[in-house]
């Protein structure tokens, strides 16, 4: 069955660059939404953003103008990089598959935004 | 930006009871609304989609119902495994158009 797995630095300090990778096993990328949805600590859900296999991608306002998510369907990964950090971009990042809903979830990435 | 609330925040129940938990949307969203439940430590679980389909595997005591700005999940009877925070989730047509409601707790009594 489809698996997805995050991967990323765990720690990053303020103003750096984060990037995250999110490997789907199991299938294709071709033909889904992907998304990802990040979690602070003790808070709820929040939409970062999705790119579909064809290009189209959607971006949550808030963070668009530091936000980049791409495909790479060579490697069957999604991408993220989320520039100028601050302590806010503190959460566990998560890579979701977007099919009538967020119906395979990766396990998440914790990342601390911290000097 | 669309806005989800739900309500309650958080609900006290034991196993067996019923539970009614409720989610209004900031404008009208047809019937484009999913709920997922997820449990300390994990990621969130699908439930429900497109308001009141049932996702693969997910046991017939959840439901979904609503349309508009109104949605209701429903869990028909508690199991202990059900105690865990709910979130709903909509998509519109809109930019940027993707929200999740704060969460309902559901803890047990």
């Amino acid at each position: 069955q489809v698996q997805l797995q995050e991967s990323g630095p765990g720690l990053v300090k303020p103003s750096e660059t984060l990037s995250l990778t999110c490997t789907v096993s199991g299938g294709s990328i071709n033909n889904y939404f992907w998304t990802w949805i990040r979690q602070p600590p003790g808070k709820g859900l929040e939409w970062i953003g999705y790119m579909y296999s064809n290009g189209n991608s959607d971006y949550n306002a808030s963070l668009k103008s530091r936000l980049t998510i791409s495909l790479d369907t060579s490697k069957n990964q999604i991408s993220l990089k989320l520039n100028s950090l601050t302590p806010a971009d503190t959460a566990r990042y998560f890579c979701a598959r977007d099919r009538d809903g967020y119906n395979i979830w990766g396990p998440g990435t914790m990342v601390i935004v911290s000097s | 930006e669309i806005l989800l609330t739900q309500s309650p925040a958080t609900l006290s129940l034991s196993p067996g009871e019923r539970v009614t938990l409720s989610c209004r949307a900031s404008q009208n969203i047809g019937r484009v609304l999913a709920w997922y439940q997820q449990k300390p430590g994990q990621a969130p679980r699908l439930l429900i989609y497109q308001t009141s389909i049932r996702a693969t595997g997910i046991s017939a005591r959840f439901s979904g119902s609503g349309s508009g700005a109104d949605f209701t999940l429903t869990i028909s009877s508690l199991e202990p495994e059900d105690f865990a925070i709910y979130y709903c989730q909509q998509r519109s047509d809109r930019p940027s158009g993707i929200t999740f409601g704060q969460g309902t707790r559901l803890e047990m009594k």
